[in-house]
């Protein structure tokens, strides 16, 4: 079965560069979260993304900002880079918003800030 | 405060026993969910069990079963016949009725170490 994607799947950028991730939701997904999750922590929640308009927003810096395009793919992007935005870069989807629906996660994007 | 706990930060189990990972929350919600995540050393995250608050049967899903107690807001994921391949960190989630439709809360995580 078709996975969420994202890419790239690793990256490295200097202090003050600009960064964009990408993700593809499951297919008929509507629904799509970003989290950053640091070395030893949990996720935690930026934004989501439900029919292409933010549904929330978590702890998303303001130098960060991402979509959700008419294909339901989104990006994260991310400007000013500093070193404490090294992290695994996770893009999740659902279909619908319902409790009872997992989040789908990708494989990630490993950030790394030189 | 952390809405959920997890408090064994990490844990060993002998191949083919099982192990209980606990995970307790923190809601005055009727309505929530509740979801169980593997993360092994490569990084991605693996859904494996969700148990609905009215629900009235524990959830089941191959070798996990969920020790649903609501009273006391447990929500225990127990592995049966441990393997090698379960060795990962193991995340408790959980998505509440009046953050319908948004994002979830995590545990800070359980390391689970499969002996052979």
């Amino acid at each position: 079965a078709a996975g969420v994607i994202q890419s790239p799947r690793h990256l490295i950028k200097e202090k003050r560069e600009t960064a964009t991730l990408k993700c593809y939701p499951i297919p008929r997904h509507d629904t799509v979260y970003w989290y950053q999750q640091g070395p030893g922590q949990d996720p935690q929640f930026l934004i989501s993304f439900y029919e292409k308009m933010q549904s929330d927003k978590g702890s998303i810096p303001d130098r960060f900002s991402a979509q959700q395009f008419s294909d339901y793919h989104s990006e994260l992007n991310m400007s000013s880079l500093e070193l404490g935005d090294s992290a695994l870069y996770f893009c999740a989807s659902s279909l619908g918003q319902g409790l009872n629906q997992p989040q789908h996660f990708g494989d990630g994007t490993r950030l790394s800030i030189l | 405060a952390q809405k959920i706990t997890q408090t064994q930060p990490g844990m060993f189990v002998q191949e083919k026993e099982a192990v209980t990972l606990d995970c307790t929350y923190d809601t005055s919600d009727q309505s929530y969910g509740l979801f169980w995540y593997k993360q092994p050393s490569s990084g991605e995250m693996i859904f494996l069990i969700y148990q609905g608050s009215y629900d009235e049967q524990n959830a089941t899903e191959g070798r996990y079963s969920l020790n649903f107690q609501k009273a006391r807001k447990s929500a225990n994921l127990v592995i049966s016949a441990s393997q090698l391949g379960d060795s990962a960190m193991y995340f408790c989630a959980m998505r509440e009725d009046y953050n319908y439709g948004q994002n979830f809360v995590f545990g800070p995580g359980t390391r689970l170490s499969v002996l052979p």
